[in-house]
């Protein structure tokens, strides 16, 4: 079965703060991204990645920065958190297909007070 | 840019009834539409994906249709269970780049 991982499912954290989202995923995926979900507003992509320190934009990438240094984990920054990016992150992999279904992660529910 | 609709309110259905729910996209015919489960606190889970050239596609009581004219896609759950209530995800994804566009989510809830 596949495994994402995401390292927190809860998170608190003030507002200006640098802020660190990691998911891990188990099952050599090429592509890893990364999500916010909001009421009304449904998933959105943030940043995408096809291979290691590869990245693409997403819909949303302003305020937020991606790092990938190896194929198994995706890490998302908030650069300086404000009140505005709070919302649930989802963390999704699959492999470089088109087609191919994403596997997601359970989120982490980031609020920034 | 392309939109994914879906119905914004929940459908409440009796045990036992099929539940019918609808996608559909503004612009750009998808090469492929995938659609998902999320429970409550939880990431979508995948469950089915038809292509563009495909009318129809079935897995156990799961049925999706796929029509270029209405630019719509129907999710069908025969024989409904309250387990399967949840929210349901449409996905398009078109012909270049391996990104997804998610609908809103339509939530179901099976009534015993």
């Amino acid at each position: 079965d596949v495994k994402v991982t995401q390292s927190s499912r809860y998170l608190v954290k003030r507002t200006g703060e640098k802020v660190f989202l990691e998911c891990v995923q188990d099952m050599d995926h090429e592509n890893m991204f990364w999500y916010r979900q909001d009421p009304g507003l449904g998933l959105r992509l943030i940043y995408f990645s096809y291979d290691v320190k590869m990245k693409e934009k997403g819909d949303i990438p302003e305020g937020y920065s991606v790092s990938r240094e190896k194929k198994e984990r995706f890490s998302l920054i908030l650069e300086s958190a404000s009140t505005n990016q709070t919302s649930m992150y989802l963390c999704a992999s699959s492999f470089w297909q088109g087609h191919q279904p994403q596997h997601f992660g359970d989120g982490t529910r980031l609020s920034i007070l | 840019s392309q939109k994914i609709e879906q119905n914004s309110e929940a459908l409440n259905i009796q045990e036992g009834k099929t539940a019918t729910l609808t996608c559909n996209y503004t612009n750009y015919s998808p090469a492929y539409l995938q659609w998902y489960r999320q429970d409550p606190g939880r990431g979508p889970v995948f469950l089915l994906l038809i292509r563009e050239n495909e009318k129809e596609k079935r897995k156990e009581r799961l049925k999706v249709t796929f029509d270029t004219t209405l630019k719509q896609s129907l999710f069908h759950i025969t024989a409904s269970q309250p387990a399967d209530s949840a929210t349901y995800l449409c996905a398009w994804r078109g012909n270049a780049g391996n990104m997804l566009t998610f609908g809103g989510g339509t939530r179901l809830m099976v009534k015993p």
